[in-house]
């Protein structure tokens, strides 16, 4: 089974910080997805990162997939109250050949104002 | 476009009743993926679907969990005689021929 460990676990930070989520493993994914959900909702899709060592950006939000294809970050600039969710790293797995994810456990950011 | 759609958003059933969830995936995607999330866990695969046919259900329990996907209509899970341990959002997913997976907002099952 190919797990996606995330850290940290929780992270609360003052608005204007700066953060990094980390998403790693010790397998291969094909591609890789962060989510961000909120309580009472379903995980709603941020980006998908598919080629090693790709970087992608979303307003002050930077995704990037490892060279190896084991990892990948979500870089935060200038955290606004607004961020404030759990977030989730999925990757498809390259054993098996489904198309399911498997998920992180997830990293609940909270953003003080 | 409207996104997936689950209903009922929440569901109380109890112990030994059956419960059945459903997802209509979003318009011209054909792949649909059944989720559950425990608390403190993430969430974790259970099945995949196409429209008449069950392609993986390597996450489903052996034992009174089943889901469809007909021709027409709404995916289907489907959970008979429940216990508490079924107590959990499920959540669907329906996707194109992409890598890429949107989910609707899930079904709270609460077994009591």
């Amino acid at each position: 089974t190919q797990l996606l460990e995330q850290s940290p676990q929780f992270l609360s930070i003052q608005e204007g910080e700066n953060l990094t989520v980390y998403c790693n493993s010790s397998s291969v994914f094909s591609s890789l997805q962060w989510y961000r959900q909120e309580p009472g909702e379903g995980p709603v899709l941020l980006v998908t990162v598919v080629t090693g060592g790709e970087v992608k950006k979303l307003k002050r939000l930077t995704f990037q997939f490892g060279d190896a294809r084991k990892d990948s970050s979500l870089h935060i600039t200038a955290a606004q109250p607004g961020d404030t969710g759990l977030y989730l790293c999925a990757g498809h797995p390259t054993q098996g050949g489904s198309e399911k994810l498997v998920f992180g456990k997830g990293t609940k950011l909270t953003v003080n104002p | 476009n409207a996104g997936v759609m689950q209903n009922p958003r929440h569901l109380v059933r109890r112990r030994g009743q059956e419960a059945r969830l459903r997802c209509s995936p979003m318009k011209g995607h054909s792949h649909v993926y059944w989720y559950r999330q425990l608390p403190e866990e993430g969430l974790k695969f259970m099945v995949y679907l196409q429209k008449e046919n069950i392609i993986d259900e390597s996450g489903m329990p052996k034992e009174r969990f089943s889901a469809e996907f007909p021709k027409e209509g709404p995916s289907i899970l489907r959970i008979q005689q429940v216990v508490r341990g079924d107590s959990a959002a499920y959540f669907c997913a329906s996707s194109p021929q992409t890598y890429e997976q949107y989910f609707g907002p899930g079904t709270r099952l609460t077994v009591t």
